[in-house]
């Protein structure tokens, strides 16, 4: 592994049912981040986390939960799927909030 | 209510010649800022920052102004390529630890050849 990956890679999922987005860095940075990305509306944040064992609510957390267990890994997840969760969805790491932050390849979830 | 702004959704310009992509934003927490660029089907790569205390930061072809009275940044590019071709972020956050990025609408940026 080198970098961030995230699984997995696509997802057609029925509308109300649950799933998780994977993430896991190996650089280990502190913080770690999910975003969403529409057309029109950029990258949104939805979650993040400082530092393992904390979580914090982004621009759009609403139907979202987060955890972060260890410092690799911080999955995302849709308790009940809706369509408006259809999206792009990017899984980003940063030593330290000055420092660039480094995205991994995405998740392309569709709902229906 | 959008933060960070780009209001140029798209710019084409011919390659050898100076691309400025724009970005304002209107929260004056915001003292660092950040630009990504992203091809299709790939995640953003970090391609330039600045901090508040600077007015100018530059990195081989890719510079960027920052003007805090007026709340806007521009990236330039010198002299543009066609592997410039991407939809460009910029990306504003307060240094007071929140961790929390904001970022623009993208600009999609075509060099054309």
């Amino acid at each position: 592994i080198a970098g961030i990956t995230q699984a997995p890679t696509s997802q057609i999922l029925a509308a109300g049912r649950r799933m998780t987005l994977r993430c896991t860095q190996d650089m280990r940075h502190n913080a770690m981040y999910w975003y969403r990305q529409d057309l029109g509306l950029g990258l949104r944040l939805i979650h993040y986390s400082n530092t393992a064992g904390t979580t914090g609510k982004g621009e759009v957390p609403d139907g979202y939960s987060v955890s972060r267990a260890n410092t690799d890994d911080f999955p995302l997840t849709l308790a009940s799927a809706v369509p408006s969760q259809t999206s792009v969805y990017f899984c980003a790491s940063s030593q330290g909030l000055l420092n660039k932050q480094f995205f991994g390849p995405g998740t392309r979830l569709t709902v229906l | 209510d959008q933060q960070v702004k780009q209001n140029s959704p798209s710019l084409s310009v011919q390659e050898g010649r100076i691309s400025i992509l724009n970005c304002d934003y209107t929260n004056s927490m915001f003292d660092y800022f950040l630009w990504y660029k992203k091809y299709p089907a790939e995640g953003p790569t970090f391609l330039i920052s600045i901090s508040s205390i600077k007015d100018k930061n530059e990195d081989g072809r890719f510079t960027v102004f920052l003007n805090k009275s007026a709340k806007h940044l521009s990236l330039h590019i010198v002299p543009s390529q066609p592997g410039d071709s991407a939809v460009y972020f910029c990306a504003a956050t307060p240094t007071s630890g929140t961790y929390k990025y904001i970022f623009g609408t993208g600009t999609r940026l075509k060099v054309l050849a």
